[in-house]
């Protein structure tokens, strides 16, 4: 079967870094998204990986390793208004996006 | 980025009505667009995949009686909630693509919905 794995919770300082991490089994690979949302709100894009490696955009940087079925994303100089869940997301070989649980991310001051 | 319209963003409904729900593409072409559920603390679950000009294609569990997808244009697809229970209660959200489908997809704004 298909799978994402991502941690339930994570809790962080503002001001510091954390790191969310997922893997993934599915039939097929065409990329990986990590999406951001709010109570109450739809998710809002923050990233696309398709091919091995880090891509850095501003404070948020999202690596993704495809040997391995994993990636990262990666927040930077933490803000109370990224306190939200974090999904990740497969685009598996039939073009279909899989779903992770997501992460509730806490920001303590 | 694409914008996805979504409406109503809340509705409260008697249990036994119907509800539509809409989701417009604003500004690009959505030949296939995405109904999710997403109850409280859980992930989204993908309900049907909906097809402009063609029958939705529905995921194991999900009753096509009761949520009937129409997606008439390539702007427009709309899911109705036919006899609602307490138990349809969630938040609603659709996405669409552009068409390749190697691009992020675009959400609506969600719509929940509370059935009393």
């Amino acid at each position: 079967g298909q799978n994402i794995d991502q941690p339930t919770e994570m809790t962080a300082t503002e001001g510091a870094i954390v790191q969310i991490n997922c893997t993934y089994q599915t039939s097929g690979f065409n990329g990986l998204f990590w999406y951001q949302q709010h109570a109450g709100e739809a998710p809002t894009f923050l990233s696309y990986n398709v091919l091995d490696g880090l891509e850095e955009k501003g404070r948020f940087s999202s690596f993704l390793s495809r040997s391995k079925g994993y990636s990262y994303l990666l927040l930077k100089e933490l803000q109370m208004k990224d306190s939200a869940s974090y999904l990740c997301a497969v685009l598996d070989s039939n073009y279909q996006l899989i779903w992770g649980a997501g992460t509730k991310l806490i920001i303590k001051p | 980025g694409a914008v996805v319209s979504q409406h109503p963003s809340r509705v409260i409904c008697k249990s036994g009505t119907s509800v539509k729900i809409e989701c417009r593409s604003l500004d690009f072409q959505a030949t296939t667009m995405f109904w999710y559920r997403q109850f409280p603390k859980q992930s989204l679950m993908l309900m049907a995949t909906s097809n402009e000009g063609s029958k939705a294609t529905y995921e194991q569990g999900v009753e096509k009686d009761k949520f009937l997808i129409n997606h008439a244009s390539l702007t427009l697809s709309t899911l109705t909630v036919t006899s609602a229970h307490p138990e349809d209660s969630s938040f609603y959200i659709c996405s669409a693509r552009h068409t390749g489908g190697h691009t992020e997809a675009f959400f609506g704004q969600g719509t929940r919905l509370t059935v009393v």
